[in-house]
């Protein structure tokens, strides 16, 4: 079956340019995170939803951050006024319920890598 | 605050070397560990998750224990094979809504 994708696979922007960036999880799976990944680093969490609603968005940076999941699938990471150190690779994955599942195994997409020049 | 430190960063190993890759954590109190592989420019590959109620998990070459009271994990890669070469992360979920916290990763190179 199809696994988790993740759109663009590379974005080149300028410094102050605002971006989006979306996920498709894997269908049925309620759980939907974002992680960040710098080079030669693990990567870091940013923001988990349960279903629609952001259920712990204590690893997003800052208020130019933010991620929406309006209808529990689909989810799209929004960063504005971009800033050179917001480089990075952007994960996303997806479990089958996070609910009661934090025992689930978390799928991860390919990334979208981000260069802010 | 939750720590995760991999060590090596880097091993190279000659083909057909059983290894060991390290993991430790500095808290106690979680839920799960998983055992990730990522190739070069592309995503995580989940390899094993280990619960915090068991000490080991076996898939295929690969086997993975779990000591919580000591905060460590190890990876067994036995008869390692040149499409073993990538890198290895380590990530425990100890909050109650699955956020992993990871482990900088070891880089693994089988030569042949």
């Amino acid at each position: 079956g199809a696994g988790v994708s993740q759109t663009p696979s590379n974005k080149v922007t300028e410094k102050g340019k605002y971006v989006e960036l979306r996920c498709d999880p894997i269908s049925g799976h309620t759980a939907l995170y974002w992680y960040r990944q710098s080079l030669g680093q693990g990567p870091e969490f940013l923001i988990y939803f349960q279903g629609t609603g952001a259920a712990d968005d204590s690893g997003l940076p800052n208020d130019r951050f933010f991620a929406v999941r309006p209808e529990g699938s689909v989810s799209t990471l929004k960063i504005q006024r971009t800033e050179r150190g917001d480089s990075a690779v952007y994960l996303c994955a997806s479990s089958l319920d996070g609910a009661s599942g934090i025992t689930d195994t978390q799928y991860f997409g390919p990334g979208t890598r981000l260069t802010v020049l | 605050k939750q720590e995760v430190t991999q060590i090596p960063a880097a091993l190279s190993v000659p083909e057909g070397e059983n290894l060991v890759l390290n993991c430790s954590f500095t808290d106690s109190a979680i839920y799960n560990l998983q055992w990730f592989r990522q190739d070069p420019g592309k995503g995580l590959t989940s390899l094993l998750l280990i619960q915090s109620s068991q000490r080991e998990q076996t898939s295929g070459r690969l086997n993975a224990s779990l000591d919580k009271s000591s905060g460590r994990s190890t990876l067994y890669i036995a008869a390692s094979q040149p499409g073993d070469s990538a890198t290895y992360l380590c990530a425990v979920c100890s909050g109650n809504t699955g956020k992993l916290i990871f482990g900088q990763g070891t880089t693994l190179q089988v030569k042949p």
